[in-house]
């Protein structure tokens, strides 16, 4: 699979810091998720994207399927101490099933 | 509704042996794929199964190979075992079939810690 190209790899913020972090690929994805995975546990579905140019938020979590369908961010605002962990982005192309993961964003919140 | 398990959480294995790790889906969910992740290399792609059948490959050696059963759950078993393999395997499921991309949305469950020594 194609490795996606997520930044930054870490954050640090201050509790009530507003937050961002992209994932941009060379191929066309028909689908965008963001995963939040905390220690020794699996990645939990925190937004599904299915349409270029997209918006969906899911309480203070917003993300975007870009119009090129070869990136998208996510924003977290108004972070709180709970927000911490790893935020992978994956994308799902047209010719096959298995999903296509970022790296990851390590964010640390400090209350 | 009850999210993906596996089974076992935690696993220690010594080089050469075998093991068997199983995944049993999100109820109505008909494929499952499997993951993966170690620091150096994150989450790379196993194998996904739909209807007891394979249907997506990664880059992974013969050594790791998997089954899914007429009920969706389904198995991996990695033979020979390597330092290497020591990760944590993550399962996924997905509703599949005919319907678009919401059906191809992955669910993971909590993975399988395996240390090889």
């Amino acid at each position: 699979g194609q490795q996606l190209n997520q930044s930054p790899q870490s954050m640090f913020i201050q509790e009530g810091e507003d937050v961002s972090m992209n994932c941009t690929s060379s191929s066309i994805f028909n689908t965008w998720l963001w995963y939040k995975q905390d220690p020794g546990e699996g990645p939990v579905l925190l937004i599904a994207l299915y349409k270029a140019g997209e918006l969906t938020s899911n309480g203070r979590l917003t993300a975007q399927f870009g119009i090129t369908r070869k990136d998208s961010f996510l924003n977290i605002s108004a972070s709180i101490p709970s927000d911490v962990g790893i935020y992978f982005c994956a994308g799902i192309s047209n010719s096959g099933y298995a999903l296509n993961f970022g790296k990851g964003t390590s964010l640390l919140v400090t209350p | 509704k009850a999210g993906v398990t596996q089974t076992p959480r935690y696993l220690i294995k010594t080089r050469g042996q075998q093991v068997t790790l199983s995944c049993s889906p999100i109820s109505g969910h008909r494929s499952v794929s499997w993951y993966q992740q170690t620091p150096g290399q994150g989450l790379q792609f196993l194998f996904e199964y739909f209807s007891e059948t394979q249907r997506n490959k990664g880059n992974f050696p013969g050594r790791f190979s998997g089954r899914q059963f007429s009920n969706s759950r389904s198995e991996m078993n990695v033979s020979t075992l390597e330092l290497g393999d020591s990760a944590l395997y993550l399962c996924a499921s997905s509703l599949a079939g005919s319907g678009g991309a919401l059906r191809e949305t992955q669910y993971f469950g909590p993975g399988t810690r395996l240390l090889v020594l």
